[in-house]
């Protein structure tokens, strides 16, 4: 059973380029959240998807957006990019709306 | 802001156990008190979590106090590949999954 899987693993851009990263939940899960890391700190919540809307948002611009597909999937796309959003993102899903989040090893972006 | 606090850092000697504490005095009857560990690079894991009552599995048991202001999270014979980040995570929002990390505790376990 697979887990929770992402990609690309590790991606460089530059300023002002828009990214995309995609997250494949646990297999059965239909809840997918994502947050960004920065190095040395804990994780930050950006927003969380069920059935295909976006229901909980965290202190990020709307340079942050995503979509979840009926397949449950996911997308994580940033804007406009700048220095700061160089982070490790982090998808995780659950079972249910309230059920323990299970991560993907990440998606480690470099702005430069 | 994250709602618990823990040390920074703590050591261990391997074999021996592992007590990391929490503090939450802010929870709300209704919120559980889960625990992750991120070993480094890597997805943050799901240990434990509870609300009133001990819970013990195969990887720790979780104490939480009578007036559920605080925790303890006990890796009873630590290894060294214990040795990680652990998130102590109270856990908020309407739909009970905006997980807010603090910067966490990070647990050497020495040989």
């Amino acid at each position: 059973d697979a887990g929770v899987t992402q990609s690309p693993t590790h991606l460089i851009k530059t300023r002002g380029q828009q990214v995309t990263l995609r997250c494949s939940p646990k297999s059965g899960h239909d809840t997918v959240s994502w947050y960004q890391q920065a190095l040395g700190q804990g994780p930050q919540f950006i927003f969380q998807y069920y059935e295909e809307e976006e229901r909980q948002r965290g202190n990020f611009p709307d340079r942050f957006s995503g979509h979840q597909f009926p397949n449950y999937s996911s997308e994580l796309n940033v804007n406009a990019l700048l220095l700061g959003d160089s982070a490790l993102y982090l998808c995780a899903s659950s079972l249910v709306v309230a059920g323990e989040l299970f991560f993907g090893e990440g998606s480690r972006l470099t702005v430069l | 802001d994250a709602k618990t606090t823990q040390p920074p850092s703590m050591d261990c000697a391997e074999g021996r156990a592992a007590n990391l504490p929490c503090n939450h005095s802010t929870i709300s009857g209704n919120e559980y008190v889960y625990w992750y560990r991120q070993i480094h690079s890597q997805g943050p894991q799901y240990i434990i979590h509870g609300l009133k009552n001990n819970e013990t599995n195969e990887m720790a048991s979780l104490i939480i106090t009578e007036d559920r202001k605080s925790s303890t999270l006990i890796l009873p014979h630590a290894t060294l590949r214990d040795t990680a980040v652990y998130y102590c995570i109270v856990r908020v929002g309407d739909y009970g999954q905006n997980f807010v990390f603090g910067p966490g505790t990070r647990l050497s376990v020495l040989p």
